[in-house]
This record gives C-alpha cells, sequence and structure tokens, in this order.
C-alpha cells in the first residue's frame, strides 16, 4: 500500500501570505491519480486539483498543484479568509484497487 | 445539479449491524462507480470501499481494515448504493461519506452520514 506523508500537519499564515503544503508517497505514484482536497468544518471534501496538477471547475488561479513521482506540492497563492482549511492529497492505484490519503495539512489563520 | 444524500445512520451497539444508505440524483446513477470513505471524530479521511457499475459486473473492492466486516451493493432501480457493516466496533465511529469516483477521485460527494458505535 502507497503511503502519503502530508507536511506540515499546521502551518499558521496570515491572509495575503503564500502556502506551500508538501505530499510525500512512499512509492512513485501516477500522477493522472493524484488528487488533492480541501476541507472545511462539517462538509464534505471537493476536488482542488487533479492529475497532479489541473485545477478542478471553478477552482480559483491562485490554487496550483506540482510534482510527480514521490513528491507533490500544492501552492496557495496570496490566502483568502476562506482558504483556512483542511487540505488533503489522495492517490488511487490500481493493483489492487484502493485509495489512500495523506493525513492532512491544516491551514491556520495566525 | 448532481446530488448524492446518505442515509441511515445512527447509534448502534458495538457487535451490531447497520446498513447506510447513499441515493444520487442529476447523473446516470447506474454508470457512475460509487466509494465509501469515512472520518472518524477529529480525524483525517480513510477509503472504505467502491462499487462498478453494473457493467463492469459491480466489482467491489474493500480496505483491508473492514473487508471481513463490509459489503456494498447497489439497486441501480432506486439510485441507490448500500454499505453494509457488520459486527461494528468503536473504531467505526465516524462520518461515512459517498462519492461518485472518477479517474480515481471522489467528484461528486454527500453529505455524510453519521455511525456512533457505543454500548
Amino acid at each position: 500500500e502507497i503511503v502519503l506523508t502530508q507536511s506540515p500537519d499546521t502551518l499558521s499564515l496570515s491572509p495575503g501570505e503564500t502556502a506551500t503544503l508538501s505530499c510525500r508517497a512512499s512509492q512513485s505514484v501516477n500522477n493522472i491519480f493524484l488528487t488533492w482536497y480541501q476541507q472545511k468544518p462539517g462538509q464534505a471534501p471537493r476536488v482542488l486539483i487533479y492529475g497532479a496538477s489541473t485545477r478542478a471547475t471553478g477552482i480559483p488561479d491562485r490554487f496550483s498543484g506540482s510534482g510527480s513521482g514521490t513528491d507533490f506540492t500544492l501552492t496557495i497563492g496570496s490566502l483568502q479568509p476562506e482558504d483556512f482549511a483542511v487540505y488533503y492529497c489522495q492517490q488511487y492505484s490500481d493493483s489492487p484497487p484502493s485509495w489512500t490519503f495523506g493525513q492532512g495539512t491544516r491551514v491556520d489563520s495566525k | 445539479e448532481v446530488q448524492l444524500v446518505e442515509s441511515g445512520g445512527g447509534l448502534v451497539k458495538p457487535g451490531e449491524s447497520l446498513r447506510i444508505s447513499c441515493t444520487g440524483s442529476g447523473l446516470a446513477f447506474s454508470h457512475a462507480w460509487i466509494t465509501w470513505v469515512r472520518q472518524a471524530p477529529g480525524k483525517g479521511l480513510e477509503w472504505v470501499g467502491r462499487i462498478k457499475a453494473k457493467t463492469q459486473n459491480e466489482e467491489t473492492h474493500y480496505a483491508a481494515p473492514v473487508r471481513d466486516r463490509v459489503t456494498i451493493s447497489r439497486d441501480d432501480s432506486k439510485d441507490t448504493v448500500y454499505l453494509q457493516m457488520n459486527n461494528l466496533k468503536s473504531d467505526d465511529t465516524g462520518i461515512y461519506f459517498c462519492t461518485t469516483e472518477y479517474w480515481g477521485r471522489g467528484e461528486y460527494w454527500g453529505h455524510g452520514a453519521l455511525v456512533t458505535v457505543s454500548s
């Protein structure tokens, strides 16, 4: 099973600052199957980035994803108040079929 | 508008069983692959399992920690997928989300069903 480790666990930043979130995989991940989600309290996750770097429909361009193989990054440029939330990376493997999530990074307002 | 609605959550005792439903609208439900993801209180997301469409023989896959206690099935005549959980443990407490799986990611999500396992 591929293990995803996110860092840091918590990021305390002010509005307007840039957030850089890391997701490291224990084995190489097919970029097609690397997804970033945002989750706010009491809500379901929503897709921000899929295919490691493609923004989902309606996601502002301050969100960007990059990386390949075992190292992936989510960057949030110029944090807005609504961006303070928990972010998860997730990968899909098909041998055997399964999903794994990182443990999450909480982006807090400083 | 695509909507998924979970129902059937509740309070159960350890060792009991529970079936949660996920009903969809606004999509070609019979073609959808449905995945279940759970979240323990204050914790992260955990994949539970998935069911493919009838055209893929409704093939199911489960996470190792629940494989022996969980069954996912579907009734496309009701646009509904079921998560049957047996021999529930306190560690199974959490919110259970259903989501449409597309290229290995959760595209549309329900609001979740709360399952509490406690004596």
